[in-house]
């Protein structure tokens, strides 16, 4: 079945950086777009990165380019959020979502989410 | 101020049905394909609907969507307790070049 585990989050100073990972399994991960979510506690989703199969395609949304990163590495079957220049705006639940098979972007899987706690 | 507008919440007895709207714009709603989330507490989300109105394999024929100009539309019928969860409209909008969410819609099941 459809998993994707995600990593790397905690508590970070406001400035600082940090890494997020997913771990996808049970599908062939090279074949699919993925996306990283986010949820503000309390609030509704953000969408914050779309990357393609290929990585040949990159969006960000307005609240993260230029200080976040999205990769992947098919080998490894994983997707990376690099995060720099933290704010205290960036705390949330992130999750790693798969993009399914319609025609926009819809995000068919997610995975459980890791927390990132901006404060100093 | 989400891109997307939906209403705060709504709210229907069991048994009933009710309806959820999403209202955008040409730029995404209008020339896009719109998908529909639940989230139930403490949850993460859940796709209910994407290309306007197709429901992914395991997903009750309770919910459907639908589309008209710049407005979508979730309906949920024979409402249950369960049910009772937020949900979200969802979209690609071209001039922004990026994913859209609604700011949610908590349903509550009377």
């Amino acid at each position: 079945q459809v998993q994707l585990v995600e990593s790397g989050g905690g508590l970070v100073k406001p400035g600082g950086s940090l890494r997020l990972s997913c771990a996808a399994s049970g599908f062939i991960f090279s074949d699919y777009y993925m996306s990283w979510v986010r949820q503000a506690p309390g609030k509704g989703l953000e969408w914050i990165a779309y990357i393609t199969s290929t990585s040949d395609t990159i969006y960000y949304a307005d609240s993260v380019r230029g200080r976040f990163t999205i990769s992947r590495d098919n080998a490894k079957n994983s997707l990376y959020l690099q995060m720099t220049s933290v704010r205290a705006e960036d705390t949330a639940l992130y999750y790693c979502v798969r993009d399914g098979v319609g025609a926009m972007p819809d995000f068919d899987y997610w995975g459980q989410g890791t927390l990132v706690t901006v404060s100093s | 101020q989400s891109v997307l507008t939906q209403p705060p919440s709504v709210s229907a007895a069991a048994g009933q049905k009710v309806t959820i709207s999403c209202s955008g714009s040409s730029s995404n709603i209008g020339n896009n394909y719109v998908s529909w989330y639940q989230q139930l507490p403490g949850t993460a989300p859940k796709l209910l609907i994407y290309d306007n109105n197709k429901r992914p394999s395991g997903i009750l024929d309770r919910f459907s969507g639908s589309k008209s100009g710049t407005s979508a539309t979730l309906g949920i019928t024979g409402l249950q307790t369960g049910d009772e969860a937020d949900y979200y409209c969802e979209t690609w909008d071209t001039s922004l070049t990026a994913v859209v969410f609604g700011g949610g819609t908590k349903l509550t099941v009377l």
